[in-house]
């Protein structure tokens, strides 16, 4: 059974157009990430939601949009993208908030943007 | 503000060789501190944690021991394997509700 799921897996688009990447989790955790990952493998937090709410916005454009319509769901929506957008994109899901617990991180989407 | 440093990678060892990581830590008081792991094409997986000073974490022959007089916590592993080639990602969280503060990864290859 998948854990953490990401659809899609890689995404290819054009700079200007709009983009979802979705999350979901199996898991019954209270809280779920978003993370960016550039070609350096760094790997930086963008929002964290715990049963829905927004509790981590870190300094992203605010072209990136997070939904999360329940607490097994996290989606990333991005409006005219850019060329410096792409990147790996991870999704994570903890039990709680409490940053000492266990993260479980999905498998990634790939965005390119050309 | 939270940093962490670790070793530029890559590195490369060969099979059954011992492995050290070295990560070091900014952050005032006693943040929890973490090795995550990264295989190829996959997400990060939690290796080992410690929460306070003086603490080893241990997983998969992998351990490391947090350090307050030298904020470090290096990871190490006695004999390592081809399975183990992957990128290691020290992390810190300074509070239980503050971010996780990823350091920038270290990429290490087994060759046979």
């Amino acid at each position: 059974d998948t854990a953490v799921s990401q659809t899609p897996k890689y995404l290819v688009t054009q700079m200007g157009n709009d983009k979802s990447i979705k999350c979901e989790q199996n898991l019954g955790h209270d809280t779920m990430y978003w993370y960016k990952q550039d070609s350096k493998k760094f790997l930086k937090i963008m929002f964290s939601y715990n049963n829905k709410e927004l509790i981590i916005n870190e300094t992203v454009p605010n072209r990136f949009s997070p939904k999360s319509p329940d607490k097994a769901h996290l989606n990333l929506h991005i409006n005219s993208l850019e060329l410096g957008d792409s990147a790996v994109y991870f999704c994570a899901s903890s039990q709680e908030p409490d940053q000492t617990y266990e993260q479980y991180f999905g498998p990634g989407t790939r965005l390119t943007v050309t | 503000g939270n940093s962490v440093t670790q070793m530029e990678g890559p590195v490369t060892l060969s099979e059954e060789a011992f492995l050290t990581i070295n990560c070091t830590y900014t952050a005032t008081g006693y943040p929890s501190l973490f090795w995550y792991v990264q295989y190829p094409g996959e997400g990060l997986q939690l290796l080992l944690k410690a929460t306070k000073a003086d603490d080893k974490g241990s997983n998969k022959g992998f351990e490391a021991t947090y350090r307050k007089e030298t904020t470090s916590f290096h990871l190490e592993k006695g004999s390592v394997q081809v399975s183990d080639s992957a990128v290691y990602f020290c992390a810190l969280s300074k509070t239980s509700y503050d971010k996780v503060i990823f350091g920038p990864g270290t990429s290490l290859s087994v060759i046979p």
